[in-house]
């Protein structure tokens, strides 16, 4: 299966605590974003690149959020000081231009 | 796995009975629009699309009608499946390339 893969799958880490996400897009796509879901709700865009330039930055994304895509692949999201309201699903979606947007299966972050 | 939207509408068919799910999307200026079908403690899995010229579009038991004037997409889903239980969301696109969801939709299939 050549998907979408995200890592780690779940991630449970003490408040204050640093975390880093991977995603390894679909191969040839060449955009890749990240989102975030919470319980009951549906993905909310935090940020997308196309190649190795990101594009755009939700007002969601807080300067304790980076995002990375350094040589135009996989890309990784570090969450800095991690407080109890960044628990949710971090869900990673690749897509060509112009093309649906394909989905992993999100790493988890819950906060203690 | 853990549950996706606990407090979503719900909707609850009979196994081979024809589905109906329905959504409003908020900016008429948005040109693309994806359903897509999130199961327990998974990402969110393209089902079908549309683009803004277009009023329908069929896939294999599914499919997709928008109505522009009143800003409104609906999925069918033919002969339900248990399978296709799940959540689903519709999802806009306008300029900015970044999917807008809707309240999702929990769809229940008994036998």
């Amino acid at each position: 299966d050549t998907g979408v893969s995200q890592n780690p799958r779940h991630k449970i880490t003490k408040r204050g605590q640093n975390v880093t996400f991977r995603c390894d897009p679909i191969s040839e796509h060449n955009r890749l974003y990240w989102y975030r879901q919470t319980l009951g709700q549906g993905p909310e865009f935090l940020t997308y690149f196309q190649n190795e330039a990101q594009l755009e930055k939700s007002r969601l994304l807080s300067d304790r959020f980076s995002a990375e895509r350094p040589k135009g692949s996989f890309s990784t999201l570090e969450i800095q000081r991690t407080e109890q309201g960044d628990s949710a699903m971090y869900l990673c979606a690749s897509s060509f231009e112009g093309q649906p947007q394909h989905f992993g299966d999100g790493t988890r972050l819950s906060i203690l | 796995g853990e549950s996706v939207g606990l407090h979503l509408p719900t909707l609850s068919v009979q196994e081979g009975d024809n589905s109906i799910i329905n959504c409003a999307y908020s900016n008429s200026a948005s040109d693309y629009f994806i359903w897509y079908k999130q199961e327990s403690g998974k990402g969110p899995q393209f089902i079908i699309d549309i683009r803004s010229n277009m009023d329908k579009r069929q896939g294999q038991r599914v499919t997709v009608l928008l109505n522009k004037t009143v800003k409104h997409l609906s999925l069918q889903i033919a002969a339900t499946q248990p399978g296709d239980s799940a959540v689903y969301f519709c999802a806009e696109i306008n300029n900015t390339d970044k999917l807008i969801f809707g309240t999702g939709t929990r769809l229940q299939v008994f036998p």
